[in-house]
């Protein structure tokens, strides 16, 4: 089984500030790593995905996020934020095998101040 | 392209009435996904089709029950609704590839 804790629930930053949205996970097994985002009264968007290889992934709108296996994390980050980024942000991760049910963490919701 | 559709956008029940959820996906996708999503907790999971013909209990299945009608479509069913079901419900979908999901724009239910 997996488990997903994301160690901020609420971000508040200021506009053009850089940000980082935290993410812990514990599997027994070998995972795929996602970031979505969900602005207000929407579905969700994937922003970004780890499966293999380099362990720095680009997304979209200027996120990335870096996979560290010896720290089970896997950190969001933007290095400049605008308005349109308030949102809520949700960490999710899925065995490589089987069903690939996503298992995803508590949301951070980030919160941009002019 | 639609991507992930998902009806009524907005519902309210009474205690003890029934509904039914209904989404539908045009990515030929194989896996489909009922969530359920509640301030403070996240998605959970509440049943998933690896394919069409299969369906399977997530985390949290009790209260509801699910169709796999064929492969685009994947309904949820409360049979007797509780104000424990208030929620947001999101449909989602995967060609079990990569693992990456695709999900609808959601269902808002209020259970009075």
């Amino acid at each position: 089984a997996q488990s997903v804790t994301q160690l901020d629930s609420q971000v508040p930053v200021f506009e053009e500030a850089p940000v980082e949205l935290r993410c812990n996970y514990s599997s027994s097994v070998s995972v795929y790593l996602f970031w979505y985002v969900q602005y207000p009264n929407q579905g969700l968007q994937l922003l970004l995905k780890y499966l293999s290889g380099s362990t720095l992934v680009k997304g979209i709108n200027g996120f990335e996020a870096e996979f560290n296996k010896s720290q089970t994390s896997f950190h969001l980050r933007k290095p400049s934020v605008h308005i349109s980024d308030t949102a809520e942000y949700f960490c999710a991760v899925s065995s490589i095998q089987g069903a690939q049910k996503l298992v995803f963490g508590q949301g951070t919701r980030l919160t941009i101040n002019p | 392209n639609a991507g992930v559709t998902q009806t009524p956008k907005f519902q309210v029940l009474k205690t003890g009435q029934s509904m039914t959820l209904q989404c539908a996906q045009d990515m030929n996708h194989n896996s489909m996904y009922w969530y359920r999503q509640d301030p403070g907790m996240g998605l959970r999971l509440i049943y998933y089709s690896a394919s069409e013909g299969t369906t399977d209990k997530g985390e949290v299945p009790n209260g509801y029950n699910v169709s796999r009608l064929n492969k685009r479509e994947f309904s949820l069913r409360l049979e007797s609704a509780a104000p424990s079901q208030t929620s947001v419900y999101f449909c989602a979908s995967s060609a079990q590839s990569e693992g990456e999901q695709f999900f609808g724009p959601g269902t808002r239910l209020t259970v009075l």
